[in-house]
């Protein structure tokens, strides 16, 4: 089975950076995405490491360790509509199931 | 820019009918899939599709559910007989290529609401 976890909320201030840390077990490994969901909306999706290291999208960047089952998405110069929930999810070895965890809420503050 | 799209919006229905929910995939994309979120909890994985068949599965997935591609563009999920903690925002989801995350599109789902 899988087990993913991440904090419940996180707050911080408009223009300041926000860590969302992500810690993972699974049977099997083929992938970490993270993705951003606004209140009664779909998942849209943010970006994916299948290999260690990070990789950065503009404001967003994700980190991704194998050997500690650990990742993080970094959100820099905070914006109001960056309020959202952020979801990890993984891909296990054997199928190509995703398996999210149960959301990090992020409120930005002004 | 395309866009994965869901029909209807909301539903309520008594406890033991049948639903059948509607999703219009992207065209040129391949893979469909359904997933549900119970309100407040996590996004849950139910059924993947490929090919005119499932490819795989959730434990939720049970003989309940079922799915179809009735015609070249409307990918359905039909629930036979629904529960109470069937009521769920159901979200359908295409992508080109399973190999490539960043192809997959949630559509704006459906709130089910059983009764």
């Amino acid at each position: 089975g899988q087990n993913i976890d991440q904090p419940t909320e996180m707050t911080a201030t408009e223009g300041a950076i926000v860590q969302i840390n992500c810690t993972y077990q699974t049977s099997g490994f083929n992938g970490l995405f993270w993705y951003q969901q606004h209140a009664g909306e779909a998942p849209t999706f943010l970006s994916y490491n299948v290999l260690d290291g990070l990789e950065e999208k503009g404001r967003f960047s994700s980190f991704l360790s194998r050997s500690k089952g650990y990742s993080y998405l970094l959100l820099k110069e905070l914006q109001m509509k960056d309020s959202a929930s952020y979801l990890c999810a993984v891909r296990g070895g054997d199928d190509y199931k995703l398996s999210f965890g149960a959301g990090t809420t992020v409120t930005v503050r002004a | 820019e395309p866009e994965v799209t869901q029909t209807p919006s909301h539903q309520v229905t008594q406890m033991g009918q049948e639903v059948i929910l509607r999703c219009v995939p992207i065209s040129n994309h391949l893979y469909f899939y359904w997933y549900r979120q119970i309100l407040g909890q996590k996004v849950e994985f139910l059924v993947s599709f490929y090919n005119n068949e499932i490819s795989e599965k959730s434990e939720i997935f049970d003989d309940q559910f079922s799915v179809e591609r009735p015609d070249g563009s409307n990918f359905t999920l039909k629930i036979r007989s629904t529960k109470l903690e069937d009521s769920a925002m159901y979200f359908c989801a295409s992508a080109i290529d399973r190999f490539r995350p960043e192809t997959q599109y949630f559509g704006p789902g459906t709130r089910l609401l059983v009764l």
